[in-house]
């Protein structure tokens, strides 16, 4: 089975300064890896996702994310946080078993807090 | 398309009550899957369905949690009978394909059970 961790429940950084949201994962095959974004009373919409090919991956709204099999870590960075980038991020594992799909998997969650 | 599509977006019920959620799912998608999401519990995989056959329903809390797919635009999640701790924001998410393709999510029903 699979699992994630998302380190920190609440991350606060300024305007302008870099985004670092802590995603590590345990999968006993390779995995697939998302970055879900959930702004207030809404869905969850993707940023951006690893599958296989290129560790570095870029997304929407200048996130990207970097796949560390080794540190069975996916980083999420942004370089200038920007005030609308204040929501609820989320990194998720899916898998492919061989024997069917999994659903989704989700960390808990890392609220980020843009300070003016 | 429109979208996952989810009816109510809210709903307040008493306990003991049946409550009974909806999704239509993106047209062609053939996974759908419901999510719980808590403060305390964060995002949980309920159950999901490919091609409107129940595959994995190891999350669904109790028997008291139902879920039906009876044809490819339609889901139902049913809670009988309901009690204050299912209160949550149910969300239904359906995706194309293998498991490394997106999961797209509806805006959710927020549950209150009092």
């Amino acid at each position: 089975a699979q699992s994630v961790t998302q380190l920190g429940s609440h991350v606060s950084v300024s305007e302008g300064a870099l985004v670092l949201l802590r995603c590590n994962y345990s999968s006993s095959v390779p995995p697939y890896l998302f970055w879900y974004v959930q702004y207030p009373n809404q869905g969850l919409q993707l940023l951006l996702k690893y599958t296989t090919g290129a560790t570095l991956v870029k997304g929407i709204n200048g996130f990207e994310a970097e796949f560390k099999k080794s540190e069975t870590s996916f980083h999420l960075t942004k370089p200038s946080a920007h005030m609308s980038d204040a929501a609820e991020y989320f990194c998720a594992v899916s898998l492919y078993s061989g024997g069917g799909a999994d659903g989704l998997t989700f960390g808990k969650g890392t609220h980020l807090i843009i300070q003016p | 398309d429109a979208g996952v599509i989810q009816s109510p977006r809210h709903e307040v019920t008493e306990m003991g009550q049946e409550v009974t959620l909806r999704c239509k799912p993106i047209s062609g998608h053939d996974y759908l899957f419901w999510y719980r999401q808590t403060m305390m519990r964060g995002l949980e995989l309920l159950i999901y369905f490919n091609n409107n056959v129940p595959i994995d329903d190891s999350g669904m809390p109790e028997d008291r949690f139902s879920a039906k797919m009876p044809n490819a635009s339609f889901s139902t999640l049913k809670i009988q009978p309901s009690e204050p701790r299912d209160s949550a924001v149910y969300f239904c998410a359906s995706r194309l394909g293998s498991p490394n393709t997106e999961a797209f999510f509806g805006q959710g029903t927020r549950l209150t059970v009092v």
